[in-house]
């Protein structure tokens, strides 16, 4: 079974500064996927940003950027010029090629000060 | 709005008792995806239906049943409740070639 692990459970960032959330996940396959969803107050799950295994190349949406390293197995997710707005439970989420399910870490709450 | 539709978004019920949860998927959207949100165990898999047909199974009791109908709306079954089935239940769904899905808001279930 893969596990996704997230060892912050907190992180508080200052508004327009940059905060870096950990994940590290298990897996014996080589072509999976991984996210980052965004879980605010309103408790709705809001994908931020997806990579696929094979893409060397980092994936990027506007603030937010990840570091693959694939070896390593860690995926962490990089907010840049952090607004209030960021300020939500952030999970990490593993999906293999040959299976649909969604496995999470636990989460990490960012915290955004003004 | 995600296009992935849930209701109710709260329900209040006894121990003991039987809940529908529904979901509509985002037009085009075979595949339904429900998830269980609780303090103490995390978001975890429950169960998976595409075009009408299990398709995968997760973490889910035997207290527990859900099915694709042909409109492709999903419908999760929750009987015996107990306190512990308290949680948020989310629904999801995805294209048939996507590896991404789309989360409905969710449905709280408080079980007193």
């Amino acid at each position: 079974a893969q596990t996704v692990t997230q060892s912050q459970p907190e992180m508080s960032v200052q508004e327009a500064e940059t905060v870096t959330l950990s994940c590290t996940y298990d897996t014996s396959e080589s072509d999976y996927y991984l996210f980052w969803y965004k879980q605010p107050p309103s408790r709705q799950m809001i994908l931020v940003i997806r990579q696929e295994a094979y893409k060397q190349q980092n994936a990027t949406e506007n603030r937010f950027s990840v570091n693959f390293q694939k070896a390593a197995k860690s995926f962490s997710l990089k907010i840049s010029d952090s607004q209030l707005g960021d300020a939500a439970m952030y999970f990490c989420a593993y999906r293999s090629k040959s299976d649909y399910k969604l496995s999470f870490g636990a989460g990490t709450t960012v915290t955004v000060r003004a | 709005d995600s296009g992935v539709t849930q209701t109710p978004k709260h329900l209040i019920t006894a121990t003991g008792q039987r809940v529908t949860l529904r979901c509509s998927p985002r037009s085009g959207d075979l595949s339904v995806y429900w998830y269980q949100q609780s303090l103490d165990q995390g978001l975890q898999f429950l169960i998976q239906y595409y075009n009408g047909e299990e398709r995968a199974k997760g973490n889910i009791l035997e207290r527990f049943s859900a099915q694709q109908f042909p409109d492709l709306h999903s419908e999760l079954n929750l009987s015996s409740l107990e306190l512990g089935d308290s949680a948020l239940y989310f629904c999801a769904s995805s294209p048939r070639d996507s590896y991404g899905y789309t989360f409905g808001s969710g449905t709280r279930l408080t079980v007193v």
